[in-house]
């Protein structure tokens, strides 16, 4: 039983160019979230959507970073014109159920690093 | 945002010695989850708690959601050198939905 998947492990990008984060969630979660992590600090939230849906986007930047999940496949994060902040461990994690009884199961992340 | 305030935030101690950690927060959690992680991986579920005073077990790792909703703990108890890595707090409150926040993690070294 697979868990969460993520790729790819490591990405590199120079500064302008775009980067797409993949996240397929555990077999029969519907729910994904995701959360960045930079060196010795803890992981902070990012955005939480459920199929087809932005459920919470409170911990996205503003500009050039987006997230959708669609109906079919995984679930993407997409950030523009990378700058060399955007380095960082991108974590993606899925629940199978919402509200007080969520616990969320982390992927492997995946880590970019801007030129 | 909320935050969470974990200590130590780090310790060195010997094989076979017990460990405990610990997180604050400012406002009251509706969840507390313990995760481990390891270099160059995520973080993994080690125990979840959802009620006020729950203690839970999971081998030798024992954690219990604290009676004011405001703290947590995690002990390890017989530490053995696999235990090594950093051990992070989460949790959700009422004002941040399905969001977990993290605390800023207690990274464990065990001498063998």
């Amino acid at each position: 039983n697979a868990g969460v998947m993520q790729n790819p492990r490591h990405l590199v990008r120079r500064r302008g160019q775009e980067a797409r984060l993949r996240c397929s969630p555990m077999k029969g979660h519907s729910h994904v979230y995701w959360y960045r992590q930079l060196p010795e600090e803890g992981l902070k939230f990012m955005v939480y959507l459920q199929k087809e849906n932005i459920i919470d986007e409170s911990g996205m930047p503003k500009e050039r970073f987006s997230a959708e999940f669609p109906k079919e496949g995984p679930s993407i994060l997409r950030i523009q014109q990378v700058v060399r902040g955007d380095s960082a461990a991108y974590f993606c994690a899925s629940s199978l159920l919402a509200g007080g009884y969520n616990e969320q199961f982390f992927g492997p992340g995946t880590r970019l690093t801007v030129l | 945002g909320q935050q969470l305030n974990q200590s130590p935030q780090s310790m060195f101690i010997q094989e076979g010695e017990d460990v405990s950690m610990n997180c604050t927060s400012s406002s009251i959690f509706n969840t507390w989850l313990w995760y481990k992680q390891d270099p160059g991986e995520g973080p993994v579920l080690l125990i979840a708690l959802y009620k006020a005073g729950e203690l839970t077990s999971n081998g030798r790792l024992t954690a219990q959601f604290g009676i004011t909703r405001k703290d947590s703990f995690l002990n390890i108890s017989a530490s053995i050198p696999s235990d090594v890595g950093i051990y992070f707090c989460a949790g959700t409150d009422n004002n941040a939905g399905n969001m977990l926040t993290f605390g800023g993690g207690t990274r464990l070294m065990v001498k063998p």
